[in-house]
């Protein structure tokens, strides 16, 4: 599975968009793009995935560039409860195995 | 519905006891997985299981052996505890292969001193 880079953390004001890089310079043609997150220890809970077009859901918006090469999570209206570890994951389309890195830290100011 | 459930939720261990973590689902999934997180890092994959019958090592593997018991449990033995094996540990469950969510439990606090 190709390697992701993410900033190791962001800030953000409450009621602002949160927007999440990640760098996956690397990823192959049936790779997809994951997104999950992590909330104060608890267990990590997915988001959004996509292959290459972009994708949106109740929860968060996810934008891929054309080239693959890096895309963005975005959550529309951040709140407090948005404070968390955002984990950006390549994967294979057969493949069983979710590889997390260090992820971000995302903290959402009042 | 309670998804993935884990148990215990605490542990402490003295070195060289052995436990078993529990693990079970109730979504009728076929794809197991433990994960292991240490302080300030990622989940790492310690063992899957793909289907009832089947189980495959992941990353950080040594020490551990596992158990598909059934289409919903999945148990995870440290049969010789060590101080290295403190750590948050979590099991997941999804539909199976090339499916889109894994469900991940509230985890297993694990102190072996």
């Amino acid at each position: 599975d190709a390697k992701t880079t993410q900033p190791p953390s962001m800030d953000c004001a409450e009621g602002r968009a949160a927007n999440l890089p990640c760098n996956h310079s690397t990823i192959s043609g049936n790779e997809y793009v994951y997104w999950y997150r992590q909330i104060h220890s608890q267990g990590p809970q997915y988001i959004i995935h996509g292959l290459k077009n972009n994708e949106t859901n109740e929860m968060a918006s996810l934008i891929i560039t054309e080239d693959r090469k890096s895309s963005t999570l975005i959550l529309p209206h951040a709140t407090l409860r948005d404070t968390a570890v955002y984990y950006c994951i390549v994967r294979f389309g057969g493949s069983e195995k979710l590889v997390f890195g260090k992820g971000t830290k995302l903290t959402v100011n009042p | 519905n309670a998804g993935v459930t884990q148990t215990p939720k605490f542990q402490v261990l003295k070195t060289g006891q052995s436990m078993t973590l529990q693990c079970a689902q109730d979504m009728n999934h076929n794809s197991m997985y433990w994960y292991r997180q240490d302080p300030g890092m990622g989940l790492r994959l310690i063992y899957y299981s793909a289907s009832e019958g089947t189980t495959d090592k992941g990353e950080v593997p040594n020490g551990y052996n596992v158990s598909r018991l059934n289409k919903r449990e999945f148990s995870l033995r440290l049969e010789s505890a060590a101080p290295s094996q403190t750590s948050v540990y979590f099991c997941a469950s999804s539909e199976g292969i090339g499916s889109t969510e894994a469900f991940f439990g509230q985890g297993t606090r694990l102190t072996v001193v």
